[in-house]
């Protein structure tokens, strides 16, 4: 399997908290992605990087950061949760160009 | 306007029948990619091919660019196939991944 691994698996946290979901890789792969997947809306970009403090909006990326200081992880930063924002978030590496891609386990975020 | 398009959304089939799954799309790629996600389960890539086929024990992937469509095949199913199966599009215009909505296919024992 490849090492791309997400923490924590579960998390509930309260409206109005910071939480911050890591994506670890040891692929050594330029693309990371972000996503959310919801009922009846699928797979939805939030942030991607394609390099080390390189990033770039996905389509839902209001309420939302990233940060990637070294190839190996990408962080999503939830400022300030809200109740929309419960969500299941997987992270994805390598889906640009002709190489498979690798998800995440996924992290299932309850905000209450 | 979705660039892809997958059908059918829902399938149910009997254990042992022969599955298709159908892809298509408007963008110009460079490679396309089926995904598999079990109920509450993480996503598995199945395949990535950028042209003619490819096959992983029952199933078999087609992809013909001119008329940018791409088919999954699932030969004798069994009810653990059970699961969505996503195509995903990365666009050669830019960094952007383009997935379908995906197919619920619940194979029946």
């Amino acid at each position: 399997d490849a090492g791309i691994t997400q923490s924590p698996r579960h998390k509930v946290t309260e409206t109005g908290t910071p939480v911050t979901l890591r994506c670890h890789q040891t692929e050594n792969h330029r693309y990371m992605y972000w996503y959310r997947q919801d009922p009846g809306h699928g797979l939805r970009l939030i942030h991607y990087s394609y390099g080390v403090k390189d990033t770039d909006k996905g389509e839902v990326s209001d309420g939302y950061s990233v940060s990637r200081s070294k190839t190996e992880d990408f962080l999503l930063t939830l400022e300030s949760a809200t109740s929309s924002q419960t969500s299941v978030y997987f992270c994805a590496i390598s889906l640009t160009g002709d190489t498979e891609a690798f998800f995440g386990q996924g992290t299932r975020l309850t905000v209450v | 306007k979705n660039e892809v398009e997958q059908s059918p959304q829902n399938l149910t089939a009997q254990e042992g029948e022969f599955i298709t799954i159908n892809c298509s799309y408007s963008v110009g790629i460079s490679a396309l990619h089926w995904l598999q996600q079990h109920p509450g389960g993480g996503i598995v890539s199945l395949f990535m091919l950028s042209s003619g086929k490819k096959k992983h024990g029952r199933l078999i992937a087609t992809i013909n660019i001119q008329e940018k469509h791409s088919s999954l095949h699932i030969t004798a199913s069994h009810p653990r196939d059970s699961a969505v199966y996503i195509c995903a599009v990365p666009a050669v215009s830019d960094d952007k991944i383009i997935f379908g909505k995906g197919t619920r296919l619940h194979i029946l024992p």
